[in-house]
């Protein structure tokens, strides 16, 4: 299993849609986080979880809800989407402590008709 | 206020020679630390070589180094040798402290193509 996995990897839906992104890490990390990755803007940072609990919510919008069950599975639950939120979504892990490096995934190329 | 600015959207290089990646940065933080990634099409974010802000030699990996210039806020990644493996966004990043890793801002990017 490589580093950070993420599924699926494109998505297509519906505004009246509900989908979930998955990321799943093998590093033994304890933090995970969510960005979001728009053409031509930088990378957003959505969430933030340490040791499951989430600490940073960087005024996302609520038809955005993360899921943290354990130290290795993040999700990112859609719904009532809007085509301004068709992105790359990236999933990277870490450990919280020190200057440790983001591993990312992927990526899950979300587009909303 | 952009923490992190990258003023080339797009460089070209011809492969085996040396290129320079811009990134200038702002922060009153006295601890902090910079990052450089690279971005395939493929889409995952490769992380390349970090500096700290005490650190008093330039990082290296390999062919990438970076020129950490505290006074000028710069910390511009060098890519020596260039392949035609290295096409993709490059992204300069910066975490502000030394506890809140979460507080990572990413620069634009700049597009680097390589020549055969």
């Amino acid at each position: 299993e490589t580093g950070v996995t993420q599924t699926p990897r494109h998505l297509v839906m519906g505004m009246t849609n509900k989908k979930s992104l998955k990321c799943e890490q093998h590093l033994g990390h304890n933090a995970m986080y969510w960005y979001k990755q728009s053409a031509k803007k930088p990378l957003e940072l959505m969430f933030v979880y340490s040791l499951e609990e989430r600490v940073e919510n960087n005024s996302v919008p609520s038809r955005f809800s993360p899921e943290c069950p354990n130290s290795s599975h993040l999700f990112l639950h859609l719904h009532t989407l809007q085509p301004e939120d068709s992105a790359l979504y990236l999933c990277a892990s870490s450990r919280w402590e020190g200057a440790n490096v983001l591993t990312f995934g992927a990526g899950s190329r979300l587009t909303v008709l | 206020a952009q923490k992190i600015t990258q003023t080339q959207p797009g460089m070209f290089v011809q492969e085996k020679e040396a290129v320079t990646l811009d990134c200038t940065y702002d922060t009153s933080d006295q601890s902090y630390g910079l990052f450089w990634y690279k971005q395939p099409s493929s889409g995952e974010m490769i992380f390349l070589i970090y500096q700290g802000s005490y650190d008093e030699q330039n990082a290296t990996e390999g062919r990438y180094s970076l020129n950490f210039q505290k006074a000028r806020k710069s910390a511009n990644l060098v890519i020596s040798a260039s392949q035609l493996g290295d096409s993709a966004m490059y992204f300069c990043a910066m975490r502000e402290g030394l506890r809140n890793n979460n507080d990572m801002r990413f620069g634009a990017g700049t597009r680097l193509t390589v020549k055969p």
